[in-house]
């Protein structure tokens, strides 16, 4: 399996200022995904981060809001811009083993928590 | 819209069988996901299952899918303490990517 970490583990943030977080993988990967686990619920995709090209949202997320890079195979970011208490989650990089793979692993996650 | 369902919380001696169930509506589904949550940490895929089969078994872990109900179950024999967290169950339609749909998670205590 992949070996996924990610930066920073866990922040404390003002309203209105924005967090970056990484994720960096251990070999290179075709698809990488982010998803947020809000406080007690289950986890909800945000993007796939594609290589060389814009994210594509999901419902309901924009890029304006979580802007997304993915500069080569092994690492991509995403901002959360402008924060607000409600955007209080863990937000989680995802990976798919192998192209086409049917496996996805996931990083420990980074707990941000906005006040 | 796609949906998966689970029960929120099962307690279980230790020693004992734990069953842990999820319903799903998408039957376009390719693959379904048990991944598991300890306090504070990521998620951790246990086991997968394809459409096409109805029963997997991997140590102590066992699926089964009725996919004519819709209906997956992971059982973990001779549960133990380790083994309390949250347990995820997730779809996917492996077309374009594969996006997971998650349940909403259930969360296992195991007690002496």
């Amino acid at each position: 399996s992949a070996v996924i970490s990610q930066k920073p583990s866990r922040d404390i943030c003002q309203r209105g200022t924005s967090l970056t977080i990484q994720c960096q993988v251990d070999s290179q990967v075709t698809m990488m995904f982010w998803y947020r686990q809000q406080p007690g619920q289950s986890l909800t995709l945000i993007a796939t981060a594609n290589q060389g090209s814009e994210a594509t949202y999901e419902s309901g997320f924009v890029i304006d809001k979580f802007p997304i890079s993915r500069p080569n195979l092994t690492f991509s970011t995403l901002t959360v811009s402008n924060m607000s208490p409600e955007d209080s989650s863990i937000y989680l990089c995802s990976v798919e083993a192998e192209a086409g793979g049917i496996q996805q692993f996931f990083g420990p996650g980074t707990r941000l928590t906005v006040l | 819209g796609e949906d998966v369902e689970q029960s929120l919380f099962l307690s279980v001696r230790e020693g004992d069988s734990s069953v842990i169930n999820c319903t799903y509506t998408d039957s376009s589904s390719t693959y379904l996901y048990w991944y598991k949550q300890e306090p504070g940490a990521g998620l951790q895929l246990l086991t997968y299952i394809f459409s096409n089969m109805d029963m997997k078994q991997d140590q102590r872990l066992t699926v089964l899918l009725n996919k004519k109900d819709k209906h997956l179950s992971l059982r973990i024999a001779d549960t133990q303490t380790g083994d309390s967290a949250i347990y995820f169950c997730a779809e996917s339609n492996a077309g374009g990517y594969n996006k997971l749909i998650f349940g909403a998670g259930t969360r296992l205590a195991v007690h002496p």
